[in-house]
């Protein structure tokens, strides 16, 4: 475990469900991402928190809505998904915004839309 | 616009051997490059930072190198063993935009090693 911890490891969900995935870290970093991972294609950031507040949101439709209640969780709430949308979903999270600051990843969530 | 391309887009090589990945960016301004490995089910993990200054690093059986002129970096991996088996993604910061700073991905390299 590298410290952040996602859950679940895998979803399939319909069109018309709603479900959310889940990060956790333990490392008291200050920042929070969520990466969109497709096959064959380079990781899409979709949001960063800094301190609980979003500071990007990268042009994600709003079926994607984040939720940072704290420092150490961050939740990534899923509705009305399109089949597009399957992908693994990783977080990750890092001290800071300094150049040297590396990125701690989760394992990921495996999202399968019908 | 800032890219990131990796080369091969995939490799197969016997236990044993030695290979090279490619990394060319158009990042600008530069800040730092990573490599990161990530295996089959697992998120990214760094494998080394190069900054402009730096042109060669080690960890391990992994040396990457940079060469800031030319805008390319290398990943050598030497004598394989079959947990290289991964992805191995390069990252390019940019130095400039917001406070956060901008990440630029490439698309990997997945390295097969067979016994």
């Amino acid at each position: 475990e590298t410290g952040v911890t996602q859950t679940p490891r895998h979803l399939v969900m319909g069109m018309t469900n709603k479900k959310s995935l889940k990060c956790e870290q333990h490392l008291g970093h200050n920042a929070m991402y969520w990466y969109k991972q497709s096959a064959k294609k380079p990781l899409e950031l979709m949001f960063v928190y800094s301190l609980e507040e979003r500071v990007e949101n990268n042009s994600v439709p709003s079926r994607f809505s984040p939720e940072c209640p704290n420092s150490s969780h961050l939740f990534l709430h899923l509705h009305t998904l399109q089949p597009e949308d399957s992908a693994l979903y990783l977080c990750a999270s890092s001290p800071g915004f300094s150049g040297a600051n590396v990125l701690t990843f989760g394992a990921g969530s495996r999202l399968t839309v019908l | 616009k800032n890219q990131v391309e990796q080369s091969p887009q995939s490799l197969i090589i016997l236990e044993g051997k030695n290979c090279t990945l490619q990394c060319n960016y158009t990042v600008s301004p530069f800040s730092n490059l990573r490599w990161y490995k990530q295996d089959t089910g697992r998120g990214p993990v760094s494998l080394t930072i190069m900054t402009f200054s730096e042109n060669t690093k080690s960890n391990g059986r992994y040396t990457a190198t940079l060469d800031a002129d030319t805008k390319q970096s290398s990943l050598h991996i030497t004598a394989s063993q079959l947990s290289d088996s991964a992805s191995y993604i390069c990252v390019v910061r940019n130095a400039g935009g917001t406070s956060y700073g901008k990440l630029t991905f490439g698309q990997g390299t997945i390295l097969t090693v067979h016994p």
